[in-house]
């Protein structure tokens, strides 16, 4: 089945730039998303078809993607953009299911 | 406003069925594919599958095929999520959220917290 692998965890100070990848063999043909969940909270979409951002993200957010790794940039990362952050995306196979990648704990301190 | 209203916490026995809910509001139920994912405790966001309420198209991640089964009434813009025999294994917050097929899952549900003990 497809995977999407993503380290476990990133760590920035407030400020400083975060970069959190994903890697895919299918991402050079389909589109990576982007969620942030909140501790006890519903994920929410924070970048869409690799570098997007929906309407009411804020401007630190966003995306890129080459070959076969997705990148989510944090600018100026935040105390409140402490989260954990997954990938998603879908393979190439044409068996029509998605995935989310394993998850990276993200620490702003 | 788009809202997804899901049925309350539950707690089961294993061996025995469940059926969960997740009701839309706000917008065209039958437009928008409604999807499921599961999330164990301390753990990462699953896709479980996703259904169109229009046309009850429904497809599985394979990890979830034969265990689960998803279905929906667009009379009353409600999707389920329904396990015949449940296990332990199976005890996790299981999330309904709807699907654009540009921005991806654009709202969520709350979230059903399901447990499963003897």
């Amino acid at each position: 089945s497809y995977e999407l692998t993503q380290p476990p965890s990133v760590s920035v100070s407030p400020g400083q730039t975060a970069r959190i990848t994903c890697s895919g063999d299918a991402l050079p043909k389909k589109y990576a998303y982007w969620y942030q969940q909140k501790s006890g909270q519903a994920p929410v979409v924070v970048i869409y078809e690799d570098s997007k951002r929906p309407s009411g993200i804020s401007e630190r957010f966003s995306g890129s993607s080459s070959g076969t790794m997705a990148t989510l940039t944090i600018s100026g990362a935040q105390v409140e953009d402490e989260a954990d952050y997954y990938c998603y995306s879908t393979d190439s196979s044409g068996n029509l299911y998605w995935v989310f990648g394993g998850g990276t704990k993200l620490t702003v301190l | 406003e788009v809202q997804l209203v899901q049925s309350g916490a539950e707690v089961k026995k294993p061996g025995e069925s469940l059926k969960i809910s997740c009701k839309g509001s706000g917008y065209s139920f039958s437009s928008y594919w409604i999807g499921w994912v599961r999330q164990m405790p301390g753990k990462g966001l699953e896709w479980m599958g996703i259904i169109h309420p229009g046309d009850s198209d429904t497809r599985y991640s394979p990890s979830f095929q034969g265990q689960v089964a998803i279905s929906g009434d667009k009379s009353i813009s409600t999707a389920f999520l329904q396990w015949s025999s449940l296990k332990a294994s199976d005890t996790a917050i299981y999330y309904c959220a709807r699907l654009d097929v540009v921005i991806g899952f654009d709202y969520w549900g709350q979230g059903t917290l399901v447990t499963v003990s003897s």
